[in-house]
């Protein structure tokens, strides 16, 4: 088991309600990354946060949002659900220093439905 | 240029045997290849990555061989166990394990008792 906790385990929404989605990074780790995984699918980059800043995203548009706070736990926020954003969401936590040489642990995820 | 392909979808491996999974890329600039293994309900989690630099990394029963001229790499498992069981995603980045992770589809082992 890692250290990233991600909260709620499951979350049942309806299209064009908004959600967030919560994760705590392992401790010591200061960057955050999201990603989208759909049914019988590998993981998509959504975003990454270091230092609570932006640092790179993936193709999902504006309506997927984060943060990240000074305790480098993160939010995701979507927004205008649709259908197809029903997905396990991961989080997962690097300890960045730079050397190109650092794990990205993942979290269990959080399983979004959206009716 | 972003794909990772992944193959095959599936595999049926009977106990003691050997699993090789593999993955090809076109992005010559990826730098770093890890191998993540997924439980049902659980998220991915970190059996071994590689360099370009190294032709091979050998972790236990886990190997990565690593072919640069071909883009390919692959991961075989030896002394196939049922508890190997799971999904397993190649992936690949650049900027080191920082950058953002681009994975393959996936390949559901079973290893038959």
């Amino acid at each position: 088991e890692t250290g990233v906790t991600q909260s709620p385990t499951h979350l049942i929404k309806t299209r064009g309600q908004q959600v967030t989605l919560r994760c705590s990074s392992q401790s010591g780790h200061n960057t955050v990354s999201w990603y989208q995984q759909a049914l019988g699918q590998g993981p998509q980059f959504i975003f990454q946060y270091y230092r609570e800043e932006e640092n790179g995203r993936g193709n999902f548009p504006p309506r997927f949002s984060g943060l990240q706070f000074p305790n480098y736990s993160s939010e995701l926020n979507v927004n205008a659900l649709e259908l197809d954003d029903s997905a396990l969401y991961l989080c997962a936590s690097s300890p960045f220093s730079g050397g190109g040489t650092d794990t990205q642990y993942f979290g269990p995820g959080t399983r979004l439905t959206v009716l | 240029q972003q794909q990772v392909k992944q193959s095959p979808q599936s595999l049926i491996v009977q106990k003691g045997g050997i699993s090789i999974i593999n993955c090809a890329y076109e992005n010559t600039a990826f730098d770093y290849f890890p191998w993540y293994q997924q439980f049902p309900g659980k998220g991915p989690a970190l059996l071994i990555a590689i360099r370009p630099d190294v032709s091979e990394k050998k972790e236990g029963r886990f190997t990565i061989s690593f072919n640069k001229s071909a883009k390919q790499f692959s991961l075989h498992i030896m002394d196939s166990q049922p508890g190997d069981s799971a999904t397993y995603f190649c992936a690949a980045s650049f900027g080191g394990s920082q950058g953002n992770l681009i994975f393959g589809k996936g390949t559901k082992l079973s290893v038959k008792p």
